[in-house]
């Protein structure tokens, strides 16, 4: 299987919440993270976690990170259309490069 | 501050050439790396410069190379090129090698005919 996986595609409806789920393979895995990418536009950071940390909390943005069961996701609180893109979880031991899924596209019904 | 740069944003290149793209990192940053996304394999790291060295490389055949300056702009360059190289290029600029803050740029489409 891939090293990192997501699922395709998420539906929600503006004011909902959105929960993007992540799994990854390589326990030695020190930081995870969450990018967001725009239709036409590069990577945004939105956040990352350190392997150590079980929750991290930023605004409208909650990561959980399962390390023993190599789960990350991402909660996205009263989802508006602009959270609408693609996310892309992305997983790092070391200084190894960053090794990303294939990404979620969010849609965001009004 | 101004963002991380890429030039040119678009590229329409035929199979056999050769193509250029130029990255400028964010003012202070040292440490560039370069991606290529595409559809069916999405993003795969390419290769990582600092301080005008490459510090990690990716799984591209040695078509794909790259270098620093000693201003940190970076570009990376793809010879004889292939259908399969119409990606998008992405760049990536952080502080220092492994930082966890990477800033990435708008990316370079390159189409191949």
């Amino acid at each position: 299987g891939e090293d990192v996986e997501q699922s395709l595609f998420l539906s929600v409806r503006e004011g909902d919440s959105s929960v993007i789920n992540c799994t990854y393979t390589d326990s030695s895995s020190t930081y995870l993270y969450w990018y967001k990418q725009e239709p036409g536009a590069g990577l945004q950071l939105l956040t990352y976690i350190f392997s150590n940390m079980d929750m991290k909390q930023d605004q409208r943005l909650t990561v959980l990170l399962n390390k023993k069961d190599k789960h990350l996701s991402l909660r996205i609180a009263d989802t508006q259309t602009g959270d609408s893109a693609i996310y892309f979880c992305a997983r790092r031991s070391g200084n190894t490069p960053l090794v990303f899924g294939k990404g979620t596209r969010l849609s965001v019904i009004a | 501050k101004a963002g991380v740069t890429q030039t040119p944003r678009y590229l329409i290149k035929t199979r056999g050439q050769q193509v250029t793209l130029s990255c400028s990192p964010i003012s202070g940053h040292r440490s560039v790396s370069w991606y290529q996304q595409t559809p069916g394999q999405g993003l795969q790291f390419l290769f990582e410069y600092f301080s005008e060295t490459q510090r990690n490389k990716g799984n591209f055949p040695g078509r794909f190379s790259g270098r620093q300056f000693s201003n940190s702009r970076s570009e990376m360059n793809v010879s004889t090129l292939e259908l399969g190289d119409s990606a998008l290029y992405l760049c990536a600029s952080s502080l220092v090698t492994g930082s966890n803050e990477q800033f990435f740029g708008p990316g370079t489409r390159l189409t191949v005919l």
